[in-house]
This record gives structure tokens, C-alpha cells and sequence, in this order.
């Protein structure tokens, strides 16, 4: 099964911008991730899926424009635009993996983002 | 407006049982498989298990570290899904969520979380 790598803390200034990096294990370029996002003492929200080829079907339930999606190779990429307060949040990727009885969900570690 | 309710977490002896409940509103509940996750202190998410809909045959998966000791049920009538968590160790103190399967194993809702402190 895949194995998701984030760092596990960034910042950014209020009105700025960031990119938050989702890396997958080796053999697992094809696979696309779901970015959620995670309020201090809330749970999380889904913000959207990401493939190679950018977004996969439609954002969460409001989501605003500012948030953005890339992937390429093992990477996926989450991208907030003039960023605001409410922004942060701890971000996690994840994946599902395998079919029947084989089926797993695997998350990466978060990524803390701390608003300037 | 969709609405996951998890509850049932508390303190809890290693050894001991629990049940949570995940009630939803807002949606036909039987339509969706439902999905268990856990958050450690200071921890990423980990998947615990999920229960397919009756229509998938209403089975369920587990992950490793819980298989045998947690078991998840559903009540379609009731709109609650169950996470029955037996022989607790202290490494399962975690938050426990639950979450639907919107398809294609997209998470599109959650629950706000109940805390589960296993110790002595």
C-alpha cells in the first residue's frame, strides 16, 4: 500500500499564498489524493481529490475558489490563495487503497499551517 | 444539511469494552458505506474499519491493528452506525470519527469526534 509523506509544519502570511505537498511512495504515481482540511477540535472536511491531471470531480461543500489542486509524478499539491485567518487548520492527504477485503485508507502524517 | 453525531467515548480501564454511535441526519443512510477513523494525541489520522451498504452486502473491513478486537454494525432504521471497541489497550486512546463514503472512497462528511482515554 502507499505510503504519504507531508512535512509536518508551515506558514504563511495573512493575503499570501501557500503550497502544501502530499508525496507518495515509489510505485504509486498513479494514485490520486483527497486533501482535507482539519479546524482546531473539529473534525475534518473534505476539500478535494487530486490526480495527475489536477482536480478529480467536484470541491467539498464550501470550499472557496482561493484553494486549488496540482499533482505531477508523486507529488500533490494543494494551493491556498490570499490566505485568511479561517485558513488555519491542519491539512491532511490520503488515499484508499485495494479492493474486496484488501482495502485500506492511508493519511500522511498533516501539515500544520499557521496564519502570520 | 448532512450531520454526523459521534458519541459513547469516555475513560475507560485497559481490558474494558465500549460502544460508540455515529448518528446521521440529513441523508438516506442506508445508501452509504460508513467509515471509522482514529486520531491520537498529536497524531495523523488512521483508518479503523468500515461497513459496506446493504446493497454492497452490509460487510465490513478492518484494519490490522483492530481486526478481532473491533467490530462495526449499522441500524438503517436508526440512522447509526456502531464501532464496538473491545479488549482496549492504552494505545487506543484516540479521537474516533466517522465519516461517509460519498463514492469512490471520497470522504465528503465527518463527525466532530469522541474521545476514547483508555487507562488505569
Amino acid at each position: 500500500q502507499p505510503v504519504l509523506t507531508q512535512p509536518p509544519s508551515t506558514s504563511a502570511s495573512l493575503g499570501a499564498s501557500v503550497t502544501l505537498t502530499c508525496t507518495l511512495s515509489s510505485g504509486y504515481s498513479n494514485y490520486k489524493v483527497d486533501w482535507y482540511q482539519q479546524r482546531p477540535g473539529k473534525g475534518p472536511r473534505f476539500v478535494m481529490r487530486v490526480g495527475t491531471g489536477g482536480i478529480v470531480g467536484s470541491k467539498g461543500d464550501g470550499i472557496p475558489d482561493r484553494f486549488s489542486v496540482l499533482g505531477s509524478g508523486l507529488k500533490r499539491y494543494l494551493t491556498i490563495k490570499n490566505i485568511q485567518e479561517e485558513d488555519e487548520s491542519d491539512f491532511h492527504c490520503g488515499a484508499h487503497h485495494g479492493i474486496g477485503s484488501d482495502f485500506v485508507w492511508v493519511f500522511g502524517g498533516g501539515t500544520k499551517l499557521t496564519v502570520l | 444539511e448532512v450531520q454526523l453525531v459521534e458519541s459513547g467515548g469516555g475513560l475507560v480501564k485497559p481490558g474494558r469494552s465500549l460502544r460508540l454511535s455515529c448518528t446521521a441526519s440529513g441523508f438516506t443512510f442506508g445508501d452509504y458505506a460508513m467509515i471509522w477513523f482514529r486520531q491520537a494525541p498529536g497524531k495523523g489520522l488512521e483508518w479503523v474499519g468500515f461497513i459496506r451498504s446493504k446493497a454492497y452486502g452490509g460487510t465490513t473491513e478492518y484494519a490490522a491493528s483492530v481486526k478481532g478486537r473491533f467490530t462495526i454494525s449499522r441500524d438503517d432504521s436508526k440512522s447509526i452506525a456502531y464501532l464496538q471497541l473491545n479488549s482496549l489497550k492504552t494505545e487506543d486512546t484516540a479521537v474516533y470519527y466517522c465519516t461517509r463514503d460519498e463514492g469512490a472512497g471520497v470522504l465528503d462528511y465527518w463527525g466532530q469526534g469522541t474521545l476514547v482515554t483508555v487507562s488505569s
